[in-house]
């Protein structure tokens, strides 16, 4: 089965770039990518979602290197409201189910 | 309409009582799903239903009853619970686009916090 590794926690300054690398060594060749951003007490939130190379939307960047056994969330310009956890998920078993790993909280500091 | 709702908010029930969650969406979404989250642990998937039917239990206890009236409506109901048990429980929907991961982003709900005493 698929499975997920992350770093557990990450700090950094307003304004910087922000990179959180996930391991996916198992990843199926037809799997998608997903990234999911949670707050406390709320639920998850979709970032972004991507198959190879570079994927961005208005709010990330995810890059995915030729092998494909991880992946690289990329944060730009970073501020306090991006403290959260951020989770990395691959479809898991043959049902494809996603599976949510102990997630990266990252502390963005003034 | 993106939302996904919960109700209630808040759950305060006791090992003997029987109450429901319930979710709701609009989106269109015939994928919905249950999660369980305790405090600082990422959310655990416990059903999935695709198309009004139950694809997915994860091994959940019985005491823990899924349900899915339409198409727009998820219910999750409770009876004789644990106080470990107690959690945020997030309910979610995308569409199921039978690609692996590809294009269903799952929309969740804001969770109901339920305690059992």
């Amino acid at each position: 089965l698929a499975k997920t590794t992350q770093p557990i926690s990450m700090d950094s300054y307003e304004g910087q770039e922000v990179n959180i690398t996930c391991s996916h060594n198992n990843i199926a060749t037809n799997d998608y990518i997903t990234w999911y951003q949670q707050f406390p007490s709320q639920g998850p939130r979709f970032i972004i979602q991507g198959y190879k190379t570079k994927v961005t939307n208005e709010v990330a960047s995810l890059f995915i290197p030729a092998d494909r056994k991880s992946s690289t969330l990329s944060l730009p310009r970073v501020s306090l409201s991006d403290t959260a956890v951020y989770y990395c998920l691959v479809p898991s078993g043959n049902t494809g189910k996603l599976i949510f790993g102990q997630g990266t909280t990252l502390q963005v500091k003034p | 309409d993106t939302e996904v709702t919960q109700t209630p908010k808040h759950l305060v029930m006791g090992m003997t009582n029987k109450k429901s969650l319930k979710c709701e969406q609009h989106m269109g979404h015939r994928a919905m799903y249950w999660y369980k989250q305790k405090a600082k642990k990422p959310p655990e998937l416990m059903f999935v239903y695709s198309y009004e039917k139950l694809s997915i239990n994860e091994s959940v206890p019985s005491r823990f009853s899924p349900e899915c009236p339409n198409s727009s409506l998820l219910n999750l109901h409770l009876h004789a619970l644990q106080p470990e048990d107690s959690a945020l429980y997030l309910c979610a929907s995308s569409n199921p686009t039978g690609t692996r991961g590809g294009g269903n982003e799952q929309f969740f709900g804001p969770g109901t916090r339920l305690t059992v005493l």
